[in-house]
């Protein structure tokens, strides 16, 4: 059962442009939300992270929206830049010290110049 | 900048043979997690160790998976006999204690099954 469901698959977005990237899950246990960032043969990263206690979160040029109503949460990259050409999942946590995370199916961010 | 280490970053094998990864996690990190990530999807838990003992393997295939971290630092996964659709991204990932939540992954060991 696919608990955090990432879309888009894929996505295009031209140098200066916003990219969007959406999530939605299914467990209001969920209480930490992170995004991962991922280059062709590296492991991911984290890139940021939000917590259901507040709407936003941003640093940098990347951005968190959470709905906690709608179990929806989404990464917002500001002016694009080939640099961000990667792939990013999202993931979530339960509450306790597993750190378990379950991760969406992941985005592959094309940003052309 | 302290990283996850793993080996062999590739591995080409045949069916049925056995295949074995290892991963040496950040220093004094507690926590281990061992990730399986097939082509076009995100990591799925494997397992999960705290120092030595192994805390989920609920998604552990056990039949043919077996991970073991027997001083509570590094770690092997090996997989016996290998299968066509066991051709993935195998990470290893450390946290720095417990109740923290980021995840260090390494670089992964890609294996494929022929």
């Amino acid at each position: 059962q696919q608990q955090v469901k990432q879309s888009p698959q894929s996505l295009i977005v031209q140098k200066g442009g916003i990219s969007i990237i959406n999530c939605a899950y299914e467990n209001t246990a969920f209480d930490y939300f992170p995004w991962y960032q991922q280059f062709p043969g590296k492991g991911p990263a984290l890139l940021i992270a939000i917590r259901p206690d507040v709407s936003e979160k941003k640093e940098g040029r990347f951005t968190i929206s959470f709905n906690k109503s709608a179990k929806q949460f989404s990464l917002h990259i500001m002016d694009s830049q080939p640099g961000d050409s990667a792939t990013y999942f999202c993931a979530a946590s339960k509450p306790g010290n597993t750190g378990k995370l379950i991760f969406g199916q992941g985005t592959t961010l094309q940003v052309k110049p | 900048e302290a990283e996850v280490a793993q080996s062999p970053r590739y591995k080409i094998t045949e069916k049925s043979q056995a295949v074995a990864f290892w991963c040496d996690p950040i220093s004094g990190h507690a926590t281990l997690y061992w990730y399986r990530q097939i082509l076009g999807q995100g990591p799925e838990l494997l397992v999960q160790f705290q120092d030595e003992s192994v805390v989920d393997d609920s998604q552990l295939p056990k039949d043919r998976f077996s991970a073991e971290r027997l001083k509570g630092v590094d770690s092997t996964l090996k997989i016996q006999p290998a299968e066509l659709g066991d051709s993935a991204m195998y990470l290893c990932a450390s946290r720095r204690e417990a109740g923290a939540n980021v995840l260090t992954f390494g670089a992964g060991s890609r294996l494929t099954v022929l």
